[in-house]
């Protein structure tokens, strides 16, 4: 356990569906990450918020719309998705930008 | 430009020492990160060096560093079917009033009994 939950764990939805990822973490933390995880390619920073504030937007498409209530809390809300964006979806927390970064276990998503 | 790179793939048997190579280009870094992922898990700190040290042991795990050269190396010893995995190394960057970790492509590491 690293102190950050992911749920679901699981995602299957089709390229019309809404639905949202949700992380958490449980270790006081000021910095959070969304990354995407595609099979054969590398890891890929998405969003950073830190101090609920998002500082990083790496070019992501805006199907994917990022939201931070607290320093706990990270959703990633999913709308018009297409097959491409079928990955493992990792959500990591920091104590400051630049530290360590704490992974959740990861959502896996499936669009049909 | 920031930019981290490791080998894709590397074959051991159990109980042979592992080394899992890593290079970076940012000279500033001020920490490099081994993380360890696991078949359908996330990502796991496994250890970590300060940029001003040459190496670091913790229990099977060695790590190297050498910053003339931005070269970074893990040795796992005694390798295990258990640590068939992949590993990614990363490094952190500031910047100004910000950062972030740039991670490798990560090695998979396959250990045969």
């Amino acid at each position: 356990e690293t102190g950050v939950t992911q749920t679901p764990r699981h995602l299957v939805m089709g390229m019309t569906n809404k639905k949202s990822l949700k992380c958490e973490q449980h270790l006081g933390h000021n910095a959070m990450y969304w990354y995407k995880q595609s099979a054969k390619k590398p890891l890929e920073l998405m969003f950073v918020y830190s101090l609920e504030e998002r500082v990083e937007n790496n070019s992501v498409p805006s199907r994917f719309s990022p939201e931070c209530p607290n320093s706990s809390h990270l959703f990633l809300h999913l709308h018009t998705l297409q097959p491409e964006d079928s990955a493992l979806y990792l959500c990591a927390s920091s104590q400051e930008l630049a530290f360590e970064q704490f992974f959740g276990p990861g959502t896996r998503l499936t669009v049909l | 430009g920031e930019d981290v790179e490791q080998s894709l793939f590397l074959s051991v048997r159990e109980g042979d020492s592992s080394v899992i190579n890593c290079t970076y280009t940012d000279s500033s870094s001020t920490y490099l990160y081994w993380y360890k992922q696991e078949p359908g898990a996330g990502l796991q700190l496994l250890t970590y060096i300060f940029s001003n040290m040459d190496m670091k042991q913790d229990q099977r795990l060695t790590v190297l560093l050498n910053k003339k050269d931005k070269h970074l190396s893990l040795r796992i010893a005694d390798t295990q079917t258990g640590d068939s995995a992949i590993y990614f190394c990363a490094e952190s960057i500031n910047s100004g009033n910000t950062g972030k970790l740039i991670f490798g492509q990560g090695t998979t590491l396959q250990v045969k009994p």
